[in-house]
């Protein structure tokens, strides 16, 4: 498996703010994920983040509202624009191992917009 | 769409084992059967996966069907911290995306 970190753990934002996401990973992987979980909800899938290109977005989803990074491969940022309460969410990092081709998640990031 | 059907919620005795069901009868042949668990305020954990034979790891049993339209994670002695949502997930490997649909909340009784 791999450890991965996020940071922040959790924030409170004021609505028209941005707040961006870390996600770290201690070895290098190919593909790195974004999740979104709304309160009471399951998961649905933001965004692959791809090493040297653009992120590649689900329905849904868009470049402007969640602008991704993916520097190198240990490494990722999701930044949530423009916020509104409705952004209000838990954000999730996940990681595919090339070898087991098993995905593995962060701890998430608790997002409130007031 | 989640190409499974879970029940909503589960309870099992401290000690027992938990039997979760999964129907996914729309499977394709190069689907796999994923299982991870979300406890409260955590990242989802991977638990097992399987293709058609059933597996065993440190964590739990995965039972697949012979036709493969149902499968069964069982955890063999269930403990207050299995407490947490179970997600039961087909995918082509190497297919990337995971659909998550809304799991079965267990709960472990004392």
């Amino acid at each position: 498996s791999a450890v991965i970190s996020q940071k922040p753990s959790r924030d409170i934002c004021q609505r028209g703010t941005s707040l961006t996401i870390q996600c770290q990973v201690d070895s290098q992987v190919t593909m790195m994920f974004w999740y979104r979980q709304q309160p009471g909800q399951s998961l649905t899938l933001i965004a692959t983040a791809n090493q040297g290109s653009e992120a590649t977005y689900e329905s849904g989803f868009v470049i402007d509202k969640f602008p991704i990074s993916r520097p190198n491969l240990t490494f990722s940022t999701l930044t949530v624009s423009n916020m509104s309460p409705e952004d209000s969410s838990i954000y999730l990092c996940s990681v595919e191992l090339d070898i087991q081709e098993t995905q593995y998640f962060g701890p998430g990031t608790r997002l409130l917009v007031l | 769409d989640a190409k499974t059907t879970q029940p909503p919620s589960m309870d099992c005795a401290e000690g027992r084992a938990a039997n979760l069901p999964c129907n996914h009868s729309t499977i394709s042949g190069n689907e796999y059967v994923y299982w991870y668990r979300q406890i409260h305020s955590q990242g989802p954990q991977y638990i097992i996966h399987g293709l058609k034979n059933n597996e065993t790891n440190e964590m739990a049993s995965l039972i697949i069907t012979e036709d493969r339209k149902s499968s069964t994670l069982i955890l063999p002695h269930a403990t207050l911290r299995d407490t947490a949502v179970y997600y039961c997930i087909v995918l082509i490997q190497g297919a990337q995306k995971l659909v998550f649909g809304q799991g079965t909340r267990l709960t472990i009784n004392p």
